[in-house]
């Protein structure tokens, strides 16, 4: 099983749509999760940290389900500009050090 | 801040050529990392670095090296380019307290072609 498993898509969605992302991880020790947004030939950039509680950030919404190994990232009433590949970020403790591990990525493209 | 700066932007090699790619950062992080992205792939780590002297092996690392001699620079070299090295390259730095929560800020990546 892979460390960090997500769903490539592309998921096509018209604007205004709630999308929702999945992102499974194998190491139950991972204590710290994000997502990143990367457009097409550019470099990653944080787009949210996934706290335990959960957190939102306008119409985004990030969440973390321990018992499960999962992380989702809900995004409500899509904009064209959503349109990008987003990653999901896991940091298990390795060696003494957290250590990035990212996922390959989920696709969306909003359509008008 | 210039953030995390990566040259060159493109190169392009012959099958056996060597290569340095220049990362820097102005930020004071002391965690740095070399990524590469093959197309329609996660990024896959080659070397990490916790700080100035100290580096260490990633998921992918043979074919290349590092090294930080200083807290602002991570150098990734390629020694015999190959084919299977055509990639875009991404290094990243990050400020670590040790907990695993800190923030990677990336460069805007080489995009390597070996022919």
């Amino acid at each position: 099983r892979k460390e960090v498993e997500q769903d490539p898509g592309p998921f096509n969605v018209p604007e205004g749509a709630t999308v929702a992302f999945n992102c499974t991880y194998s190491n139950s020790a991972s204590q710290s999760f994000f997502w990143y947004r990367q457009d097409c030939r550019k470099e990653p950039k944080l787009l949210m940290s996934v706290y335990s509680s959960g957190n939102e950030d306008g119409r985004f919404t990030a969440q973390l389900n321990r018992a499960s190994q999962y992380i989702s990232l809900l995004i409500r009433d899509s904009k064209l500009s959503d349109s990008a590949t987003y990653l999901c970020v896991v940091n298990p403790l390795s060696g003494g050090s957290y250590i990035p591990t990212f996922g390959r990525g989920t696709s969306l493209i909003v359509h008008p | 801040n210039a953030g995390v700066t990566q040259t060159p932007k493109f190169r392009i090699l012959k099958i056996g050529q060597s290569m340095t790619l220049q990362c820097a950062q102005d930020m004071n992080h002391n965690y740095m990392y070399w990524y590469r992205q093959d197309p329609g792939m996660g990024l896959k780590l080659i070397y990490y670095s916790v700080g100035a002297g100290i580096t260490d092996k990633g998921e992918v690392p043979n074919g290349y090296n590092v090294s930080r001699s200083t807290t602002e620079d991570f150098p990734l070299r390629l020694e015999l380019a190959a084919p299977s090295q055509t990639s875009v390259y991404f290094c990243a730095s990050s400020y670590s307290k040790g907990q695993g929560t800190d923030t990677q800020y990336f460069g805007p990546g080489t995009r390597l072609t070996v022919l």
